[in-house]
């Protein structure tokens, strides 16, 4: 079952913070965090594990609810740069078959401005 | 170290004809994944190799795509006959390590267009 993400769109001034989140109904073994600027290929930023273990870029900060199997991403001190598309996607299975295999919400449309 | 490409960027193709997408992995990545954003929904999995193998095609739409991953280096995507739902954009990711948890990287993409 699909993520939901929220908010579906945030529009800051450089500079500013924003918290984007991704929840699911179901339990989840991980949620990854990936940025797209258009006509580019999505961007990794970070994985969360079940567990707390987590991968990815330094400078980017993310927490994950294992009870709640909600996801944040935050993002401070935003950039120009940071604009773009926040999609997550949620793993749900530990092994088997379908490791890797990820459910994606629809996405955050983020727009940083001068 | 060369990222995740595909061919085409771009394709427009009429209904009932056939396309064939190719995605080349990172060097030395096992797992080759695809997926498919349809305009204003979420992207989708399609299916998973492991080196050459099928690990998991539960989302393939139906018997008109057809992936293959000969030697399990580059992959290819076939769509026979295409249909006008099948536009979208396909994208490719790869990933190293045989096991839950581990970060994919994702292509361009290809764009695609059934008219």
């Amino acid at each position: 079952q699909q993520p939901v993400q929220s908010p579906q769109a945030v529009i800051l001034r450089e500079g500013e913070d924003a918290v984007i989140n991704c929840s699911s109904s179901k339990a989840l073994y991980s949620v990854h965090w990936y940025r797209q600027k258009h006509g580019e290929a999505p961007v990794f930023l970070m994985i969360l594990l079940k567990g707390g273990e987590q991968k990815g870029h330094e400078k980017i900060s993310a927490s994950f609810n294992e009870k709640k199997q909600q996801s944040s991403l935050y993002l401070t001190a935003s950039q120009l740069s940071y604009s773009g598309t926040y999609f997550c996607g949620t793993e749900g299975n530990a092994g088997g078959t379908s490791y890797g295999k990820l459910t994606f919400g629809q996405g955050t449309i983020l727009t940083v401005h001068p | 170290e060369a990222g995740v490409t595909q061919f085409p960027s771009h394709s427009v193709i009429e209904k009932g004809q056939t396309v064939t997408l190719r995605c080349d992995p990172i060097s030395g990545h096992d797992n080759l994944y695809w997926y498919r954003r349809v305009m204003g929904k979420e992207i989708k999995f399609l299916l998973h190799f492991v080196k050459e193998s099928k690990q998991d095609e539960s989302g393939m739409p139906n018997n008109r795509f057809l992936a293959e991953r000969t030697g399990g280096t580059y992959s290819t995507l076939k769509v026979q006959p295409a249909e006008l739902e099948d536009s979208g954009v396909y994208f490719c990711a790869s990933s190293q390590d045989a096991t839950t948890g581990n970060e994919q990287y994702f292509g361009p993409g290809t764009r695609l267009t059934v008219t």
